[in-house]
C-alpha cells in the first residue's frame, strides 16, 4: 500500500541553524502539507501546498519557514534559522486525487527535530 | 475555530470492552476525520465521514455524525490491547484539518 515517507525521522540540530525536512508524498497525489505537534500538544497545521505553490498558510509559518517540491516526488520544509521553541515533531500529508484538500489525508510517520 | 475537542481526555478499558470518544466542534464542516496515534509515532487515519452521512462503519470502528449538534462519536468494539493509543478527530471545513487534544485509550489485556 502506497505510504508518506520522511526522512530523517529524528534530527537534532544547533539553535540558529538550517534543517531541511524531506518528505516523498503518495505519488499522485497532488496536495501536500506539513503539520508539527509539539511534545504533549495538539498536531497543529503549518502549510498546504498544491500546484507549485503554497495553497495556504498558518500564523506559525513564518518568513523562518519555507517549502519546496524540488522534483516530482520531493516535498520539503525548510527552517531557515532554528530556534528552541521550534522542536517539534514534523508530519507530512497529502492527499487529493479527488477532492483535495477536503479528501483524506494520509500521514508520514514524522521527523522529531530537536533544537539545543 | 472549527477545533475539534475530544472526550474522554484518557480512557482505560478492559480487553473485549468497547470503547467510545467523543469530539465536539464549533463551526460548520465538510468532513470529519478520525486519526489514530501510536506513543511517539505518525498519524494513522482510521475513517472519514462526510458532513451528509450519519453514520459510517469500518471494521470494528463505528463512527456517528451529528451535524447540528456539531459532534462526532468513535466506537471501537471488542477492543485489543492494539488498540491502545491517542485517538484524534480532525475536522475538515474551507481550511485544512484542524485536530483537537485527543483521547488517551489504554486497553488492557
Amino acid at each position: 500500500e502506497p505510504e508518506v515517507t520522511q526522512t530523517p525521522s529524528h534530527q537534532v540540530t544547533q539553535m540558529g541553524q538550517e534543517v531541511i525536512l524531506r518528505c516523498v508524498p503518495i505519488s499522485n497525489h497532488l496536495y501536500f502539507y506539513w503539520y508539527r505537534q509539539i511534545l504533549g500538544q495538539k498536531v497543529e497545521f503549518l502549510v498546504s501546498f498544491y500546484n507549485n505553490e503554497i495553497s495556504e498558510k498558518s500564523e506559525i509559518f513564518d518568513d523562518q519557514f519555507s517549502v519546496e517540491r524540488p522534483d516530482g516526488s520531493n516535498f520539503t520544509l525548510k527552517i531557515r534559522s532554528t530556534k528552541l521553541e521550534d522542536s517539534a515533531m514534523y508530519f507530512c500529508a497529502s492527499s487529493g486525487l479527488v477532492q483535495g484538500a477536503t479528501d483524506t489525508q494520509y500521514f508520514g510517520p514524522g521527523t522529531r527535530l530537536t533544537v539545543l | 475555530s472549527q477545533q475539534g475537542e475530544e472526550d474522554p481526555q484518557a480512557l482505560s478499558i478492559q480487553e473485549g470492552e468497547n470503547a467510545t470518544m467523543n469530539c465536539s466542534y464549533k463551526t460548520s464542516i465538510n468532513n470529519l476525520q478520525w486519526y489514530r496515534q501510536n506513543s511517539g509515532r505518525g498519524l494513522v487515519h482510521l475513517i472519514l465521514i462526510r458532513s451528509n452521512e450519519r453514520e459510517k462503519h469500518s471494521g470494528r470502528l463505528r463512527v456517528t455524525l451529528d451535524t447540528s449538534k456539531k459532534s462526532s462519536s468513535l466506537l471501537i468494539t471488542a477492543s485489543r490491547a492494539a488498540d491502545t493509543a491517542s485517538y484524534f478527530c480532525a475536522t475538515v471545513g474551507n481550511t485544512p484539518l484542524v485536530f483537537g487534544k485527543g483521547t488517551r485509550l489504554s486497553v488492557i489485556a
